[in-house]
């Protein structure tokens, strides 16, 4: 089965740092672009970052550009987002998302993690 | 970054058709395309489709999408209970290099 299932979400303070992780299962991890999109409560979609299957394209959100890093490691079917700096307006869930390329959609996603920036 | 635009919500009835649109420009959707996602409360998005009118295997053929310039649309026919959800738009647009989401568009079944 094709899985993206999310850790490392929870409370942190304003300032503070959290490192999230996507585990793929169930495809070639290393054939896709990976994505972070998040959305804040009742809020719609917000694209924050991708990187591409060998790492050599990564685009960021201007909201996020030099706060937040992401990677990935092949070998470990992982992808990560490094949040630095994290704001009240960070809050929301926070999905992991394939794409095959940028005409193919986002195909699918996880099940999200929650980040809340509140002291 | 700006977004693509789409009307915040379209009513229709069951079993009715429903024609929810999505406008960007020529260097997202009137370029790559756009794919279609439905959010039901507390879920993830699930894709219907992309690049205009390719839908994933699973996916109902009442999901058909299509794009006339910069304006896609998503197009639900004989609407059922279950097709009460939030609708999305997404494409790559490529003079920002990101992908940009349309605000989406609630769609309520009467």
């Amino acid at each position: 089965e094709v899985q993206l299932v999310e850790s490392g979400g929870g409370l942190v303070k304003p300032g503070g740092s959290l490192r999230l992780s996507c585990a793929a299962s169930g495809f070639t991890f290393s054939s896709y672009s990976m994505n972070w999109v998040r959305q804040a409560p009742g809020k719609g979609l917000e694209w924050v970052s991708s990187i591409s299957s060998s790492s050599s394209y990564i685009y960021y959100a201007d909201s996020v550009k030099g706060r937040f890093t992401i990677s990935r490691d092949n070998a470990k079917n992982s992808l990560y987002l490094q949040m630095n700096s994290l704001r009240a307006e960070d809050t929301a869930v926070y999905y992991c998302a394939r794409a095959l390329s940028t005409i193919h959609g986002m195909d699918v996603w996880g099940q999200g993690t929650t980040v809340t920036v509140s002291s | 970054q700006a977004g693509l635009t789409q009307p915040p919500s379209v009513s229709k009835g069951l079993r009715q058709t429903a024609t929810l649109t999505c406008t960007g420009n020529s260097n997202n959707v009137g370029n790559q395309g756009a794919a279609w996602l439905q959010q039901h409360q507390g879920h993830p998005p699930k894709l219907l489709s992309y690049r205009n009118n390719n839908r994933p295997s699973g996916i109902s053929e009442r999901f058909s999408a299509s794009r006339s310039g910069n304006t896609a649309s998503l197009t639900i026919t004989g609407l059922q209970p279950e097709d009460e959800a939030d609708y999305y738009c997404s494409a790559w647009d490529s003079s920002l290099s990101a992908w940009v989401f349309g605000g989406g568009t609630k769609l309520t079944v009467l």
